[in-house]
C-alpha cells in the first residue's frame, strides 16, 4: 500500500563515506523531491526533479547530488558526509501539471547518523 | 518571496481540550495551503488542504480555513485526543514548490 517508499529507514554511515538513499513511487507522479529536515524544524527542500529536468536549490552544497533514472526512484547521493548533515531526509512526490499547486506525498523518511 | 510562520510551540492539553494552532503566510500569486502531521520516527501526512480563498479544510475533526484577507490557515479541533499529539507543518505550495513553517508540537495528556 506504501505509495513513496525509502530505503533503508536507519542509515548509518562514516565520516567521509559516500552513501545514497533510495526513493521510489507507484503513484506515477512527475515531480520527486529530497527534503532535509534536523530535529522536527521545518523540511528543507535539497532539490527536485520536474520529469527528468533537475532543480537544485541556491543553498544546497556541492556535497548532495541526486539522480533520476526513471519516474519510479531517485536517489539521493552524499559525496562526502559530515556530522552536520546528520539528518532526516525526506523524499516527495507531486503531480503538477504546470501552474497548480497540489499537495506533496511523502515517504516516510531516512534517518541518517554520521559516525 | 514565499514564507510560513507558524505560532510556537511546544502546545500542552487536556485530552478533550479545544485546539487552535495559528499560521499567517506571505506568497504572491495564489498558493494552496496545507496541513500536514509528523509522527516520531516518520514521515510527513496531509491532513487537510484548501486551494482557494475561503475553502475549508477538514479531516478526523480537524478544520482550517483559507483567509485571503488575514493571509492564515489557522488549524482547529474541537477535543483533541492523545493520539493526536505530534508535530504540525503548516504549507503553501506556489509554483509547485512546498514552503513550510517551523512546525508546532502538540502534547495532549489524558
Amino acid at each position: 500500500d506504501a505509495m513513496v517508499i525509502q530505503n533503508p529507514r536507519y542509515q548509518v554511515t562514516q565520516f567521509g563515506k559516500p552513501v545514497t538513499l533510495s526513493c521510489s513511487q507507484t503513484l506515477n507522479h512527475n515531480v520527486m523531491y529530497w527534503y532535509q529536515q534536523k530535529s522536527s524544524q521545518a523540511p528543507k527542500l535539497l532539490f527536485h526533479y520536474y520529469d527528468k529536468d533537475f532543480n537544485n536549490e541556491a543553498d544546497t552544497p556541492d556535497n548532495f547530488q541526486s539522480r533520476r533514472p526513471n519516474t519510479s526512484f531517485c536517489f539521493l547521493d552524499i559525496r562526502s558526509p559530515g556530522l552536520g548533515d546528520a539528518a532526516m531526509y525526506l523524499c516527495a512526490t507531486s503531480r503538477l501539471p504546470p501552474g497548480t499547486n497540489t499537495e506533496a506525498f511523502f515517504g516516510q523518511g531516512t534517518r541518517l547518523t554520521v559516525v | 518571496g514565499n514564507s510560513v510562520t507558524q505560532m510556537e510551540g511546544p502546545v500542552t492539553l487536556s485530552e478533550e481540550a479545544f485546539l487552535t494552532i495559528n499560521c499567517t503566510y506571505t506568497a504572491t500569486g495564489y498558493p494552496s495551503l496545507f496541513w500536514y502531521v509528523q509522527y516520531p520516527g516518520e514521515g510527513l501526512q496531509l491532513l487537510l488542504k484548501a486551494t482557494k480563498a475561503d475553502d475549508k479544510g477538514s479531516n478526523k475533526g480537524f478544520e482550517a480555513t483559507y483567509r485571503k484577507e488575514t493571509t492564515s490557515f489557522h488549524l482547529e479541533k474541537g477535543s483533541v485526543q492523545v493520539s493526536d499529539s505530534a508535530v504540525y507543518f503548516c504549507a503553501l505550495t506556489n509554483a509547485g514548490k512546498s514552503t513550510f513553517g517551523d512546525g508546532t508540537t502538540l502534547t495532549v495528556k489524558p
